[in-house]
């Protein structure tokens, strides 16, 4: 697509429900990216994925989060048991692997943990 | 650990004036700094970028300014719009190593331009 597809926009879960998050990467873009927006904050790296190579998973703040990224391009982010504090924007971005370029990012998943 | 500060986190501009973002980091290691926009209940978007090699980038309205040895840079937006109103993030990656496309974002600022 022309560009980064997130999907649900919004999503209202019970705490303690597991939600999982797409996104949909530019065609062609080797770098898939996971951030959190929580309100009036900056942006909180979550997770990156280059490529084959491993994940650098430094940025997630639990072991109830976990992201995979299937054949190079689509990818899911999964919160397990989720927490009020969970409640944020999750916004998905790519680029090409280059030096160069910066991100694209999607519109975001709008997660609220009632 | 904060590795990027932005500040303010919010400021009111009058329409025509000029509004100024500042940031400053710590990681010397740094050597891509680039400013987003993001209007409400969109991603944020890449708006302007610069090296550590130039002092200033200009792109119509929008100008970084960089200062290597104070380790801070700057957004300028000459003749402010209420278009312009946002919020805009600054950021700064890392050279080389395994997850070198990784940014580091500032906190945000909350920019609104009044007509």
């Amino acid at each position: 697509g022309a560009g980064v597809s997130q999907s649900p926009s919004n999503k209202v879960t019970e705490k303690g429900k597991d939600v999982e998050l797409r996104c949909d990467p530019i065609s062609g873009h080797t770098a898939l990216y996971w951030y959190r927006q929580s309100l009036g904050q900056g942006l909180e790296f979550l997770i990156y994925f280059q490529g084959n190579s491993a994940p650098d998973k430094s940025g997630l703040p639990s072991d109830r989060f976990s992201a995979e990224r299937t054949g190079g391009s689509v990818s899911t982010l999964t919160i397990q048991r989720t927490q009020q504090e969970d409640s944020a924007v999750y916004l998905c971005a790519s680029s090409l692997a280059s030096r160069q370029r910066g991100y694209t990012f999607g519109s975001g998943t709008r997660l609220t943990v009632v | 650990q904060q590795q990027v500060k932005q500040s303010p986190q919010s400021l009111i501009v009058q329409k025509g004036g000029i509004s100024i973002i500042n940031c400053a980091y710590e990681n010397t290691a740094f050597d891509y700094f680039p400013w987003y926009q993001q209007f409400p209940g969109k991603g944020p978007a890449l708006l302007i970028a610069i090296r550590p090699d130039v002092s200033e980038k200009k792109e119509g309205r929008f100008t970084i300014s960089f200062n290597k040895s104070a380790k801070q840079f700057s957004l300028h937006i000459m003749d402010s719009q209420p278009g312009d109103s946002a919020t805009y993030f600054c950021a700064a990656r890392k050279a080389g190593g395994t997850s070198y496309g990784k940014l580091t974002f500032g906190q945000g600022t909350i920019l609104t331009v009044h007509p």
